[in-house]
């Protein structure tokens, strides 16, 4: 079975641009989250699509935005890229909701905003 | 409020020795928990997870695990450390009382010395 995808693995953006990173689900997985770790933390919780409904929003603000198409794949989508959002985007798959099957993570993108 | 705590932000261990890394959650009701490694540049890797099952559990690479009520703690060990074990790893939380999001501690650094 294939495993979970992110592309690009880095990008460099300047603050006030915008950003989409994508991700690609492990087979079978029917839920995305996002979540963001910057350098030093663990990672934060941003979003989670289900069926390619959001089902759930941390505290971020509204320039965060995600998508998940019909094969389940999924986009995080940054506006107004500020310097704090520099950090480590993660990417996890689960079967229906994960918090009792457990998350496969992705690699991670990479997002540096200068 | 702290979901969870992970005591030491790094934890230092000699070839061999015992690994003890120290997880503490707080939750009304027993939560989902479970161990992420992450070696540097590189995603979040599943050891193992605790879904109200066996409270002793056992994961990959020899890590395992002991869910005790009592204590709301989840530490994780592993009787013989090996050089290949130095990495960063997360204890993170998952369940209704979390919104079917992974709540992940700060993180505990392993470094394991020759």
């Amino acid at each position: 079975e294939t495993g979970v995808t992110q592309s690009p693995t880095h990008l460099i953006k300047t603050r006030g641009q915008q950003v989409t990173l994508r991700c690609s689900s492990q087979s079978g997985h029917n839920t995305v989250s996002w979540y963001q770790q910057a350098l030093g933390q663990g990672p934060q919780f941003i979003f989670q699509y289900y069926r390619e409904e959001e089902n759930g929003r941390g505290n971020f603000p509204p320039r965060f935005s995600g998508l998940q198409f019909p094969n389940y794949s999924s986009e995080l989508n940054v506006n107004a890229l500020e310097l704090d959002d520099s950090a480590l985007y993660l990417c996890a798959s689960s079967s229906s909701g994960g918090h009792n099957y457990g998350y496969t993570f992705g690699s991670g993108t990479r997002l540096t905003v200068v | 409020a702290q979901s969870v705590t992970q005591l030491g932000s790094h934890v230092s261990v000699s070839e061999g020795a015992l690994v003890l890394l120290r997880c503490n959650y707080s939750s009304s009701v027993p939560p989902y928990l479970f161990w992420y490694v992450q070696y540097p540049n590189q995603g979040l890797q599943l050891l193992l997870k605790y879904t109200s099952a066996a409270t002793l559990v056992k994961g990959i690479n020899g890590f395992e695990a002991e869910f005790k009520k009592s204590e709301t703690s989840f530490h994780l060990t592993k009787p013989s450390a090996h050089m290949s074990d130095a990495a960063e790893y997360f204890c993170a939380v998952s369940g209704m009382e979390y919104g079917n999001k992974l709540v992940f501690g700060a993180g505990t650094i392993l470094r394991v010395k020759s």
